[in-house]
């Protein structure tokens, strides 16, 4: 199983520039995520989806944008990025979305430097 | 302040010895527990998961809850080279929608 599939893996932008960051899972998850890690801070959570349909707001939403296409799919906009933005973004899905009990699944990380 | 806390190290421990690594969250109304091991450059991958006070074990790793001291620990017995990696402690509110993560511990395991 190829489980949580991100693309692109690394990725330089100029400021101002923007881009999609995509996302695909197949192990039928309810639930998907984008985080950002930066070094010292941890992952933050940017947007989620809890079902097929719905997406808020994490810790850090803004200058981003996401649409959870399907059940499968859950992309993350960078609408004009900024250096700012330049991070690790990891992608992750999981079920029993709320219960305390979900484990989160992630991708392999898109690296993306804002210029 | 930091909701969690770790210590980000590096831990070096030699092959063999125990390796102890602490987490402590500020939120009270936290209800699960969970241990992420991240290697250089790659993505968190979930090794264990607590929910009630005291030990779990899981082969070479046992994780430890006290809640009332707002506490969990990983424990990595007979540590090998290839444990080295960071550790990530998340926890989470029953029906909140975020994992808060620590900034995680680096460990080595020195030959």
């Amino acid at each position: 199983n190829a489980g949580v599939t991100q693309t692109p893996k690394f990725q330089v932008l100029k400021t101002g520039q923007s881009m999609t960051l995509q996302c695909a899972q197949d192990m039928n998850h309810n639930s998907m995520y984008w985080y950002r890690q930066d070094p010292g801070m941890g992952l933050r959570l940017i947007y989620y989806s809890a079902s097929e349909g719905t997406t808020d707001k994490g810790e850090v939403p803004n200058g981003y944008n996401v649409s959870r296409l399907n059940k499968r799919e859950f992309s993350l906009r960078l609408e004009s990025a900024a250096p700012s933005q330049t991070s690790v973004y990891f992608c992750a899905s999981s079920e029993a979305f709320g219960t305390g009990t979900e484990k989160l699944f992630f991708g392999s990380g898109t690296q993306l430097s804002v210029l | 302040q930091k909701e969690v806390e770790q210590n980000s190290g590096p831990l070096s421990v030699p092959e063999g010895a125990i390796a102890s690594l602490n987490c402590t969250y500020s939120d009270r109304v936290s209800q699960s527990f969970f241990w992420y091991r991240q290697y250089s450059g790659k993505s968190p991958e979930l090794i264990m998961s607590i929910y009630s006070n005291g030990d779990k074990e899981d082969g070479r790793f046992t994780a430890q809850l006290n809640k009332a001291s707002q506490y969990v620990s990983l424990l990595i017995r007979d540590s090998q080279p290839s444990d080295s990696a960071t550790y990530l402690c998340a926890v989470k509110v029953r029906h909140g929608q975020n994992f808060v993560f620590g900034p995680g511990t680096r460990l080595s395991v020195l030959p």
